[in-house]
């Protein structure tokens, strides 16, 4: 079992609906989770970080994180062709010194 | 602060031809990384650092080399280089505190002909 996995895409979702990008991960103890957004050709910026059971909620982005289910989630209401890129979800690995990343979805808003 | 910067920002290398990417942060940031990620891949963890003087492998080490003399740069190095190391090379820091994340650089575009 991979340490951290993403759903697999390419995911494609109308402009202004809502995507639906999700995460599970297997080390039961990982207190924080991260959303990265990369575009093509350039490097990963986080957008999110979640560090408690529940939804957090950042203007169009919502990221929802269950400890129980080891599962980490990211809500992008509204979409916009903008949001077009590929989302990587990231936990640290034991002892913290090692950021653990899913190998990402690519997500494709259609005007 | 102009956060994590990478050079050079693409390259082409003969095989079997050496040379070093440098990255440097001016955030005094404890923890240094470097990755690479292939075309359309995630990234896999090459070295990382935890403070000046004290390096560590990730996942796929072989054919790199890594220092880390002072707390700002931390130059990967490619000795003999193959085909199969062309990739962009994204380096990271972060400042090492509980709940912090990393920050990346913008990548360099090595391709090995």
């Amino acid at each position: 079992q991979k340490e951290v996995e993403q759903n697999s895409g390419p995911l494609s979702v109308p402009e202004g609906a809502i995507a639906s990008l999700n995460c599970t991960y297997s080390d039961r103890g990982s207190q924080s989770f991260f959303w990265y957004r990369q575009y093509s050709g350039k490097s990963p910026e986080l957008i999110m970080s979640i560090y408690s059971n529940g939804d957090k909620e950042d203007g169009r982005f919502t990221a929802q994180l269950n400890k129980a289910s080891q599962y980490v989630s990211l809500l992008i209401r509204d979409s916009q062709p903008s949001d077009s890129a590929t989302y990587l979800c990231a936990v640290w690995g034991r002892g913290a010194q090692k950021l653990v990343f899913g190998q990402g979805t690519r997500l494709t808003i259609n005007p | 602060n102009a956060g994590v910067t990478q050079t050079p920002k693409f390259r082409i290398l003969k095989i079997g031809q050496s040379m070093t990417l440098q990255c440097t942060q001016d955030m005094n940031h404890n923890y240094m990384y470097w990755y690479r990620q292939d075309p359309g891949m995630g990234l896999k963890l090459i070295y990382y650092s935890v403070g000046a003087g004290i390096t560590d492998k990730g996942e796929v080490p072989n054919g790199y080399n890594v220092s880390r003399s002072t707390t700002e740069d931390f130059p990967l190095r490619l000795e003999l280089a193959a085909p199969s190391q062309t990739s962009v090379y994204f380096c990271a820091s972060r400042p090492g505190l509980a709940g912090d994340t990393q920050y990346f650089g913008p990548g360099t575009r090595l391709t090995v002909l």
